[in-house]
């Protein structure tokens, strides 16, 4: 029963570097989201998708692009990653209905750090 | 609660003790209210879920009240247990374009005394 799944889980990478973060879920959800997590901070909407081939900007966007071909994987891509760019990435994915218990459902994260 | 800079509000409780974490929001669209908790390196995970048209629902040992005249909601846990040692995320959705993305709160640290 894997859920949500990320790869990588760690990765090290230096300022100008390109990489790819692979969301993939298995529960057949329409909805699949990126987020970033900062110490103390909450978590804040990247960029997210309502379904194959759809994508839209969230809160705070610029730096990363996003893709989704198929259905059950979600694409996370830093073009040319900065320090900033330093933090703990979720990928998240939920059903189209919103009635309880439909709710959103996280993977384990991604650590990332530019140096 | 809201955050200061980057320290979390932090609640410490007793192992046995009833816990209360709050949330309050700012949307009066808001019609769905989520609480996650989030263990050290681990995704937030799914406690309990309340619609805007309910004022409280129970789950086991977590029971959610929703106050939509001061735009509040909290999480009461029961008899808390050091396994509740968390970090506490409400998050609200409401319609936007057609879709219903979910916005977190900063997150509340639960620290469970033994």
């Amino acid at each position: 029963n894997a859920g949500v799944t990320q790869t990588p889980k760690f990765r090290v990478l230096k300022t100008g570097q390109s990489m790819t973060l692979l969301c993939a879920q298995d529960m057949n959800h329409e909805y699949m989201y990126w987020y970033r997590q900062d110490p103390g901070m909450g978590l804040r909407l990247i960029h997210y998708s309502v379904g194959e081939g759809t994508t839209a900007k969230g809160e705070v966007p610029d730096g990363y692009n996003v893709s989704r071909l198929k259905k059950q994987n979600f694409l996370l891509g830093l073009e040319s990653a900065a320090p900033s760019q330093t933090s703990v990435y979720f990928c998240a994915s939920s059903s189209e209905d919103r009635a309880p218990g439909n709710t959103i459902y996280f993977g384990e994260g991604s650590w990332l750090t530019v140096v | 609660g809201e955050n200061v800079g980057l320290h979390l509000p932090t609640l410490s409780v007793q192992e046995g003790d009833n816990s209360i974490i709050n949330c309050a929001y700012s949307n009066s669209a808001s019609d769905y209210f989520i609480w996650y908790k989030q263990e050290s390196g681990k995704g937030p995970q799914f406690i309990i879920d309340i619609r805007s048209n309910m004022d409280k629902r129970q789950g086991q040992r977590v029971t959610v009240l929703l106050n939509k005249t001061v735009k509040h909601l909290s999480l009461q846990i029961a008899a808390t247990q050091p396994g509740d040692s968390a970090v506490y995320f409400c998050a609200e959705t409401h319609a936007s374009g057609g879709s219903y993305i979910p916005t977190f709160g900063r997150g509340t640290s639960l620290i469970v005394h033994p």
